[in-house]
């Protein structure tokens, strides 16, 4: 268990609204990520960071953007979801080093559905 | 960035092993191999990774082929709670993590 939680767990908003979802982390790692999930497109990187308040962007940024002012959080927005948006969203950890050398934990994902 | 290949599906009787078949034609030698199972309403579960020799840990082992552009996950007594989708996927060490690709897995359903 690498102490990872996601909150919301479930969130149905609508279209234009800002939504702000919270990955909270325990052990201290470094390097955090959201990862969004649809089906027939499997897991797809959205933002990671690798430290307090540096990020960059992954497969499928447009639409997001990420801050991390404190270690244990890592918070991504959508600024004015759009139904496009509707997804499992995943947080993810690394305990160590870069990605290719360590394995990554995950959290149990948000369900966010954009009407 | 290199990709995987993976079946969609396999299935296969309880306590019998499986291989998990993925082809990388296009691995770079900096990439490490990582394989993830995921089950139903759940996030992604780390299994096992290895960079050119063949690795066991207590979920599985993974055999890589001698010149890497294949892999194999081997679980060798599957059992109920092994139904999930598995996934192969590569990670650069040396590009770090913007290319992180997973792809959609082989679902395996295991018989009773």
């Amino acid at each position: 268990d690498a102490g990872i939680t996601q909150s919301p767990r479930h969130k149905v908003t609508e279209t234009g609204t800002p939504v702000t979802l919270r990955c909270h982390q325990t052990e201290n790692h470094r390097y955090m990520y959201w990862y969004r999930q649809d089906p027939g497109h499997g897991l797809r990187l959205i933002h990671y960071s690798y430290g307090v308040k540096d990020t960059d962007k992954g497969e499928v940024s447009d639409g997001y953007s990420v801050s991390r002012s404190k270690t244990e959080d890592f918070l991504l927005t959508l600024e004015s979801a759009t139904s496009s948006q509707t997804s499992v969203y995943f947080c993810a950890i690394t305990p160590s080093g870069l990605a290719g050398e360590s394995e990554q934990f995950f959290g149990p994902g948000t369900r966010l559905t954009v009407l | 960035d290199a990709k995987t290949t993976q079946p969609n599906s396999m299935e296969s009787n309880e306590e019998e092993p499986v291989h998990l078949p993925c082809n990388h034609s296009t691995i770079s030698g900096t990439d490490y191999i990582h394989w993830y199972r995921q089950l139903p309403s759940q996030g992604p579960e780390y299994v096992i990774h290895g960079l050119t020799s063949n690795v066991n840990n207590r979920m599985a082992s993974l055999a890589i082929a001698e010149d890497r552009k294949s892999s194999t996950l081997i679980l060798h007594r599957a059992t109920l709670r092994d139904a999930a989708v598995y996934y192969c996927i590569l990670r650069d060490v040396e590009t770090g993590a913007n290319n992180l690709f997973f792809g959609t897995g082989t679902r395996l359903t295991v018989i009773p």
